[in-house]
């Protein structure tokens, strides 16, 4: 089973602040996915392949990294970011989550 | 718009079953493989099955494989997700999920507790 790992767990930042959250991968993978979940919500899917954003995501972010190191970077937050975000793989069963990164306003 | 709108969750006892069903509309069902995540009470989310497009075949993370059967009914639009012999890391948020590029469309979660 391939194990992800997010960090970090919690992070606060204050709007227009740069925001980078790392997802490395126990083994090495072809790509990462990105979902984001408010509270009360279900999650939300938000980059796939990587790299490119779901529909509706405003292009602040952006998601890069290949084999065994991943990231998702918010380049000035934005109040509205502030959820939590987590990654996952589709490298063979059984596809797996990290852990969640909690981002909250500064 | 594209709709998932799970049921069928509650409060069970240890050993004893669940169904949960997800309905769906808003795009052609039997076009897309199909999947369940959960999501245990304030902490990650977790895949637990998948079934293929025309339900030929089927997926499960090893703690439910034996226990626990997905399936579908094109015809209806419908997944569903059999639990049986329910154990005490069962409860969860389940959530019904379509496979597009990745997971791309969930519905809005169905609770399950397990307790004696």
């Amino acid at each position: 089973e391939i194990v992800l790992s997010q960090s970090p767990t919690t992070i606060t930042a204050s709007p227009g602040e740069k925001v980078t959250i790392t997802c490395r991968a126990s083994s090495s993978i072809s790509y990462i996915y990105w979902y984001q979940q408010k509270p009360g919500a279900s999650p939300t899917p938000w980059i796939y392949d990587t790299s490119k954003l779901a529909s509706g995501v405003p292009n602040r972010f952006s998601g890069s990294g290949s084999g065994t190191s991943y990231s998702l970077t918010i380049n000035t937050m934005e109040t509205e970011d502030a959820a939590t975000y987590y990654c996952q793989h589709w490298s063979g069963t059984p596809w797996t989550f990290g852990g969640g990164t909690k981002l909250g306003l500064k | 718009e594209v709709q998932l709108v799970e049921s069928g969750g509650g409060f069970v006892q240890p050993g004893r079953s669940l169904k949960l069903s997800c309905a769906t509309s808003g795009f052609t069902f039997s076009d897309y493989a199909m999947a369940w995540v959960r999501q245990i009470p304030k902490k990650g989310l977790e895949w637990v099955a998948t079934i293929s497009f025309d339900g030929s075949g089927t997926y499960y993370r090893d703690s439910v494989k034996g226990r626990f059967t997905i399936s579908r009914d094109n015809a209806k639009s419908t997944l569903y997700l059999q639990m049986d012999s329910l154990r005490s890391e069962d409860p969860a948020t389940y959530y019904c999920t379509r496979l597009g590029a990745g997971f791309d469309y969930w519905g809005q979660g169905v609770m399950v507790t397990v307790s004696s």
